[in-house]
């Protein structure tokens, strides 16, 4: 598509419940991120796919927490038991990065998250 | 690993005022330099970005510089405009790891 998808754009969810978000990068981009953004703070690293390589996961806050993605395509975030403390601006972002070369990331609208 | 520091947290400016937003990095290796800026409720958005082999690059109102031996680069804007206000983050990368580490923001005020 002509940017990176994300869906749902709003999500409201019982503290407890599972949440699984979607990301739809930008075709042709190999690599893609996920972030965290909490109101009025900085951009919180979350997992890392590049290519078929094995994902970075050294940012995913507790093992509630867990992602996939199926090879260059889509992405889903899975939050499992939700706490109040995961209410936030989950993003994603995607990037045409390869051969060494690092390209910016183009970032997806983003899901907000409310657990009540 | 690479640490991005971003300074100031907070930067307010009289329309039509420069501003300058400064970055250091640690990490030597690091060879690619972008800028997002992020209104309000909005993603974040590229809006310049420079590689370790020139030391300035321009784009109408804004500017990057680079100093690799200080291992520090900043975002000139001139002119501001009251649609500047926004958080805008710094970043750093190199070849072997495609990762971004990312500054922790500064807030940019435009004062009418």
């Amino acid at each position: 598509g002509a940017g990176v998808s994300q869906s749902p754009s709003n999500k409201v969810t019982e503290k407890g419940k599972d949440v699984e978000l979607r990301c739809d990068p930008i075709s042709g981009h190999t690599a893609l991120y996920w972030y965290r953004q909490r109101l009025g703070q900085g951009l919180e690293f979350l997992i890392y796919f590049q290519g078929n390589s094995a994902p970075d996961k050294s940012g995913l806050p507790s093992d509630r927490f867990s992602a996939e993605r199926t090879g260059e395509s889509v992405s889903t975030l899975t939050i499992q038991r939700t706490q109040q403390e995961d209410s936030a601006v989950y993003l994603c972002a995607s990037s045409k990065n390869r051969d060494r070369i690092n390209y910016g990331y183009t970032f997806g609208s983003g899901t907000r998250l409310t657990v009540v | 690993g690479e640490n991005v520091e971003q300074h100031p947290s907070t930067l307010s400016v009289q329309e039509g005022d420069s501003a300058v937003i400064k970055c250091t990095y640690s990490d030597s290796a690091s060879n690619y330099f972008p800028w997002y800026k992020q209104e309000l409720g909005k993603r974040p958005q590229l809006i310049i970005d420079i590689r370790s082999n020139v030391g300035e690059k321009k784009d109408q109102r804004i500017a990057v510089t680079l100093n690799k031996t200080a291992k520090h680069f900043s975002l000139h804007i001139t002119e501001t405009q009251p649609e500047d206000s926004a958080v805008y983050f710094c970043a750093a990368s190199k070849g072997s790891n495609y990762q971004l580490i990312w500054g922790a923001g500064t807030k940019l005020i435009i004062k009418p």
